[in-house]
């Protein structure tokens, strides 16, 4: 059973515009949920991360929606740039960290 | 920049062969996983660590081990490969101060034929 469903799989973006992906979850004892991005041939790394005692958070042209009642978030990368081609996953996990389940990931392609 | 290495980056085998994935980490973590990913599917996680001699299954059925005698290394085993365990592993680490973030290493890419 997938924890965490992610849309959409892939995502073509003209440079400069609005990217958005979204996450949906179930389980209601999630209390952590961060992207990471990964570029071909490496391991994903932490693009940004937000807790459910927020609405949104923002870093950069990064940002996280997150909307509690609906178990939903999504990522917005506004002004996309070409560098900004990569696969995306959202993560789910519980307070100790230990277990992270992640979407299905949406390869983002920013044209330029 | 995380410090997590994972060899070989690449293999390619026959089925019936035993093969380790090494990973190493220099940061001193206490929490290691070994995650599967297939192209266009979720990270599956299927072996964590919690420290030395802690070795746990993860939420994926998986026929390989894993050992953790030291706390830097986390070297995964399939003691006999079979195509269908033809898939990416990415080795991971998490800080002791549980501040959420995952370090991943580069991937181990295993095909056998």
């Amino acid at each position: 059973q997938q924890q965490v469903k992610q849309s959409p799989q892939s995502l073509i973006v003209q440079k400069g515009g609005i990217s958005i992906i979204n996450c949906a979850y179930e389980n209601t004892a999630f209390d952590y949920f961060p992207w990471y991005q990964q570029f071909p041939g490496k391991g994903p790394a932490l693009l940004i991360a937000i807790r459910p005692d927020v609405s949104e958070k923002k870093e950069g042209r990064f940002t996280i929606s997150f909307n509690k009642s609906a178990k939903q978030f999504s990522l917005h990368i506004m002004d996309s740039q070409p560098g900004d081609s990569a696969t995306y996953f959202c993560a789910a996990s519980m307070g100790n960290f230990n277990k992270f389940y992640f979407g299905s990931g949406t390869k983002l392609n920013v044209k330029p | 920049e995380a410090d997590i290495y994972q060899t070989p980056r690449y293999l390619v085998i026959g089925t019936g062969k035993k093969i380790t994935l090494e990973c190493s980490q220099t940061m001193g973590h206490d929490k290691m996983y070994w995650y599967q990913q297939d192209p266009g599917m979720e990270l599956h996680l299927i072996h964590y660590s919690y420290g030395v001699n802690s070795t746990e299954k993860g939420d994926l059925s998986s026929e390989s081990t894993v050992s953790r005698i030291r706390t830097e290394h986390f070297p995964l085993t399939l003691e006999s490969a079979r195509p269908s365990h033809t898939s990416q592993y990415l080795c991971a680490s998490s800080p002791p101060l549980n501040t959420g973030e995952l370090f991943f290493g580069e991937g181990s890419r295993l095909t056998v034929l």
